[in-house]
């Protein structure tokens, strides 16, 4: 069974610059997150999709972040302008339905973003 | 609101001792809880979970145990390997849509 994908896995950009990632999920997965890891701090949860619908994005910043979730496949996230602070791997996750015990969520290796 | 925390960032271990990492949480409406390991420059795996109504759950060396009444979860590994080295996450999920929220980490360094 194929991971999760993420792409790119690296990137570089200047401050005020946009970027884009992309992830794909694990086939059938429904639920589909992203999270934010800091250097040293645990996973943040920044959207959370269900099918095509977002069901969690409280922790998203609005003014600059913004995720869609396509035909319930595919997800790309972007920030637009990026700030310093946005340095950090973003991380795609998926997992299936319907809820129970053993259910989990799987993780993609994640992009690395470094903003200068 | 840190709602779960993982107060030692790391801890070292000889090989073939136990490693205990512990969890603590303050959401009571956690069903659920899970523990994931990190590799450098790898995305979290999955580990070991364990449901809020048991206390106990084992798979190989892996154990995780639950007290619900001190909002307080722990990891042992036992024996510890020096491929065991890594970054640990505690991590509980709540709500009908699962939301999954992760601790800041242990990381754990077994000593040949």
């Amino acid at each position: 069974e194929a991971g999760v994908a993420q792409s790119p896995r690296y990137k570089i950009i200047e401050k005020r610059q946009s970027v884009a990632f992309w992830c794909n999920p694990i086939s059938g997965h429904a639920t589909l997150y992203w999270y934010q890891q800091i250097l040293g701090q645990g996973p943040k949860l920044l959207i959370q999709f269900q099918n095509n619908g977002v069901v969690d994005d409280s922790q998203l910043p609005k003014d600059r972040f913004s995720a869609e979730r396509l035909k319930g496949v595919d997800s790309t996230l972007k920030i637009q302008p990026a700030k310093l602070e946005d340095s950090a791997v973003y991380l795609c996750a998926s997992s299936s339905l319907p809820r129970g015990i053993g259910n989990t969520i799987y993780f993609g290796e994640g992009s690395w973003l470094t903003v200068v | 609101d840190q709602q779960v925390k993982q107060n030692s960032p790391s801890l070292s271990v000889q090989e073939g001792r136990i490693s205990i990492l512990n969890c603590d949480y303050t959401n009571s409406m956690f069903d659920y809880f899970l523990w994931y390991k990190k590799y450098p420059a790898e995305g979290p795996t999955f580990l070991i979970s364990i449901s809020s109504i048991k206390d106990k759950n084992e798979d190989g060396r892996f154990t995780v145990f639950l007290n619900k009444s001190a909002k307080h979860l722990s990891l042992h590994i036992v024996p510890s390997q020096p491929g065991d080295s890594a970054v640990y996450f505690c991590a509980a999920r709540s709500g009908g849509y699962q939301k999954v929220t992760f601790g800041t980490g242990t990381k754990l360094q077994v000593i040949p």
